[in-house]
């Protein structure tokens, strides 16, 4: 069973510059979560979604967006990039709600 | 929100030696607790969970205890092994309102010597 997929794995991008960051995850798993993570602050929750609708939303502006697809591929969007965007980014999917959730192996994320 | 404590934030102990890793968490409305280990470049792995209907559970060397009265929830590894040296969080979610969002806490660095 193949697990949770993410691409690219490492991304280099200049400030002001927009990125996608594509997630696929474990087959029969209709739940999405996308978290980033910095030495700093942390594993932090960015958002959820769920048969291609938001459902759960953390604390971070509006540069950061996702959606899903009907295949329950997701997506993530930074626009306008900062220097603070440097981060590792984790996709996790879920079968169902407060079960394990089973994660990627990140996108690397550096802006310069 | 929930808000997740975690302590220590490094912890170094003998091979064969108990490692104990401690987290208090804000909500009491959470009912699921996940601890995950994160080895070097790879994403977060669950170990074991806990719902808030069941006070210890146990999984050959790892173990998890709650105490929802206290809001504190606690690792517990048996007879580490170099291959338990990882990054291991603590976390904490709720069922109502729907969805799954986990906080996280700051991690520990556990480094299990020879």
């Amino acid at each position: 069973k193949a697990g949770v997929t993410q691409t690219p794995r490492y991304l280099i991008k200049t400030r002001g510059q927009q990125v996608t960051l594509s997630c696929s995850p474990i087959s029969g798993h209709r739940s999405v979560s996308w978290y980033q993570q910095t030495p700093g602050q942390g594993l932090q929750f960015l958002f959820e979604y769920f048969s291609e609708t938001q459902r759960n939303k953390g604390n971070f502006p509006g540069r950061f967006s996702g959606r899903q697809f009907s295949n329950s591929r997701s997506e993530m969007n930074v626009s306008t990039l900062e220097l603070g965007d440097s981060a590792l980014y984790l996709c996790a999917s879920n079968r169902g709600v407060n079960t394990e959730a089973f994660f990627g192996q990140g996108t690397r994320l550096t802006v310069v | 929100g929930e808000n997740v404590e975690q302590h220590p934030s490094t912890l170094s102990v003998q091979e064969g030696d108990s490692a104990v890793i401690k987290c208090t968490y804000s909500d009491s409305a959470s009912n699921y607790f996940p601890w995950y280990k994160q080895e070097l470049g790879k994403g977060p792995q669950l170990i074991i969970d806990i719902r808030s209907n069941v006070g210890e559970k146990k999984d050959q060397r790892i173990a998890v205890t709650l105490n929802k009265t206290a809001k504190h929830f606690s690792l517990h590894i048996t007879e580490t092994q170099p291959e338990d040296s990882a990054v291991y969080f603590c976390a904490a979610s709720k069922s109502t309102g729907g969805g799954n969002k986990l906080t996280f806490g700051t991690g520990t660095q556990l480094k299990v010597e020879l």
